[in-house]
């Protein structure tokens, strides 16, 4: 089976302007979530999507945002682009919710300028 | 509200010896546990879980974990390092209910000395 993948690998912004991030997940799989990885705060949880909806968030601001297709498939979206939004933004599927694990993307290197 | 800690930032172990990466958790209901390990550059690997039964979980690469209740600990053990085996280790948990979420750790890097 093909792993969980994410587009773009590398971006780089401007303050203010917006970005998109794409997930594809393990075939199969129904729950998509999102994390942001920065040296300083570690792993922190963004959001968890399941079935197209929703299901847990995150301490984030609403400027973070996302969505899920009925393939499973997952978008994140940040709307105006602050410096400290640099991270590695990694995507997780797994088969269902709570006692499954989750398999990760390579993750989406953005850069804030 | 759920968290884990791993009390070492960093763990040096020599090649052949044995090791051991804590993690202690709390959660609400009962826990399942996970050990993930990421290398440079890279997405974060599934290692192990602990769902119910055994306390002693095996997983890939020759590693596992021991889950222990009263000491809420799930601490991730392998009897003989490599060299290959250097890298960012987190453990997470999850509470046994649709509300809750993954929790990770702050990770422990781990160097395995030739």
């Amino acid at each position: 089976k093909a792993g969980v993948t994410q587009t773009p690998r590398y971006l780089i912004k401007t303050r203010g302007q917006q970005v998109t991030l794409s997930c594809s997940p393990i075939s199969g799989h129904r729950s998509v979530s999102w994390y942001q990885q920065t040296p300083g705060q570690g792993l922190q949880f963004l959001f968890e999507y399941f079935s197209e909806t929703q299901r847990n968030k995150g301490n984030f601001p609403g400027r973070f945002s996302g969505r899920q297709f009925s393939n499973s498939r997952s978008e994140m979206n940040v709307s105006t682009l602050e410096l400290g939004d640099s991270a590695l933004y990694l995507c997780a599927s797994s088969f269902d919710r709570v006692a499954y694990e989750q398999y990760f993307g390579p993750g989406t290197r953005l850069t804030v300028t | 509200a759920q968290s884990v800690a791993q009390p070492e930032d960093q763990v040096n172990v020599a090649e052949g010896n044995p090791l051991t990466v804590k993690c202690t958790y709390s959660v609400s209901g009962n826990p399942y546990l996970f050990w993930y390990v990421q290398y440079p550059n890279r997405g974060l690997q599934f290692l192990l879980k602990y769902i119910t039964g055994d306390n002693l979980v095996k997983g890939s690469y020759g590693f596992e974990a021991e889950f222990n209740k009263s000491q809420t600990s799930f601490h991730l053990k392998k009897p003989s390092a490599l060299v290959s085996d250097s890298a960012l280790y987190f453990c997470a948990v999850r509470g046994d209910n649709y509300g809750q979420n993954f929790v990770f750790g702050p990770g422990t890097r781990l160097s395995v000395l030739p």
